[in-house]
């Protein structure tokens, strides 16, 4: 019963390198979701999915794409890491929509540095 | 914009007394109300969740209540266990999920 999956757990990049948070789940859901938690903030949406080829922004999307060619994998790319970047990033996905009562499902987040 | 206020970053309680943390939201829209616990270094774990048309639910140790005129829900945790020692994020849905800063609660032997 792996849930959500979440790689790498930490990662240092320096300015301006480009990466790509890898994130998979086994629970057959068809809404994906991106979050990033700053220290002493909530978790803010970046990108969700409700399906393979369906996409679309959150809350605060600069700086990132995602794609979505399978049920499992919802990748989030960095192209052009900034120091604001720096953050834990969450995976989740949902049965449901994410504005229903169903709860989110997380990974164990991606700690990114950008130096 | 922080639609979704948790004013209280720590609480520290005794074990067997009840935890109560406290949540503040603006948006009159929002129609679910969640409880996520996280430990370090894991991701957020659903706990309790409420509708805004209740003003109580209860699972366990666990219960939420609402305050729609106030815009105020809280969590109870009764008896506390060191177990729930965890940072507790309250979330608010309409159109999309909202986040508090969360409550780090921490339970003493």
């Amino acid at each position: 019963n792996a849930g959500v999956t979440q790689t790498p757990k930490f990662r240092i990049l320096k300015i301006g390198q480009s990466m790509t948070l890898q994130c998979t789940q086994d629970m057959n859901h068809n809404y994906m979701y991106w979050y990033r938690q700053d220290p002493g903030m909530g978790l803010k949406l970046i990108y969700y999915s409700v399906g393979a080829g369906i996409t679309d922004k959150g809350e605060v999307p600069n700086g990132y794409n995602v794609s979505r060619s399978t049920t499992e994998d919802f990748p989030l790319r960095l192209e052009l890491a900034a120091p604001s970047q720096t953050s834990v990033y969450f995976c989740a996905s949902s049965y449901k929509r994410q504005y229903s009562n169903q709860p989110q499902h997380f990974g164990d987040g991606t700690r990114l540095s950008i130096l | 914009d922080q639609q979704v206020k948790q004013n209280s970053p720590s609480l520290s309680v005794q074990e067997g007394r009840i935890s109560i943390l406290n949540c503040d939201y603006t948006n009159s829209m929002f129609d679910y109300f969640l409880w996520y616990k996280k430990y370090p270094a894991e991701g957020p774990t659903f706990l309790i969740s409420i509708s805004s048309i209740k003003d109580k639910n209860e699972d366990g140790r666990f219960t939420v209540f609402l305050n729609k005129s106030a815009k105020h829900l809280s969590l109870h945790i009764v008896p506390s266990q060191p177990g729930d020692s965890a940072v507790y994020f309250c979330a608010a849905s309409a159109n999309d999920m909202r986040f508090g800063a969360g409550t780090r609660l921490t339970v003493k032997p």
